[in-house]
């Protein structure tokens, strides 16, 4: 597609339900990135995948969320047994190299996002 | 850690007048990137405008300037004859520059535009 898609747009679900968020990055872009947009928190940077490979998985909130990434393409980030306080919009973002190059920057194209809601 | 700070939460200006956003940031780095992203209700993310540290001139996109103060670590947004598209959410964001850090933001100036 032209741009980063995310599925679904808007999600509702009860407190203690598992919950997957979709990410399609543009194709060919090597790096993909996920973000937290909260009231509270503001935006987090959470996680960033290199091809398949997810080096650092610091930034996740807690034990309950995951992210994989699949043929180099597509991500999913999943939050288990939901809470409030993870009520937010996920948003995706990818970019073509992702990997330091000194003094070249690749922009991150972001996708719309998923506003979550747990009730 | 960097940090981004913008300490205006709301911002009001006249159709075609010129408005400028404040944001400072906290960095040990040398060489690193800064940018303006805006966020209309729609929730897309659209970069207006970046900023390379190692470059002295002010990064310019048609009615958008910065004005980046590399010593005071300031990093300001100038929109001229602001129009009512320009209405959105504004977020400075830095990145070091390195794929895996992604960018970190400020809170976001909300700009209202008045017809």
């Amino acid at each position: 597609g032209a741009g980063v898609s995310q599925s679904p747009s808007n999600k509702v679900t009860e407190k203690g339900k598992d919950v997957e968020l979709r990410c399609d990055p543009i194709s060919g872009h090597t790096a993909l990135y996920w973000y937290r947009q909260s009231l509270g928190q503001g935006l987090e940077f959470l996680i960033y995948f290199q091809g398949n490979s997810a080096p650092d998985k610091s930034g996740l909130p807690s034990d309950r969320f995951s992210a994989e990434r699949t043929g180099g393409s597509v991500s999913t980030l999943t939050i288990q047994r939901t809470q409030q306080e993870d009520s937010a919009v996920y948003l995706c973002a990818s970019s073509l190299l992702g990997t330091e190059t000194y003094l070249i920057y690749n922009e991150q194209f972001f996708g719309p996002g998923t506003r979550l809601t747990v009730l | 850690a960097q940090t981004v700070t913008q300490s205006q939460p709301e911002m009001s200006v006249q159709e075609a007048e010129t408005v400028t956003l404040s944001c400072t940031y906290d960095t040990s780095e040398s060489d690193y990137y800064l940018f303006w992203y805006k966020q209309p209700p729609s929730r897309q993310m659209i970069l207006v405008i970046r900023q390379e540290a190692y470059k002295q001139q002010n990064a310019t996109e048609n009615r958008f300037s910065v004005n980046f103060q590399k010593a005071a670590k300031s990093f300001s947004l100038k929109i001229s004859d602001s129009q009512l598209g320009d209405a959105a959410m504004y977020f400075c964001a830095y990145n070091s520059g390195g794929g895996a850090d992604g960018l970190t933001f400020g809170k976001g100036t909300h700009l209202i535009i008045q017809p």
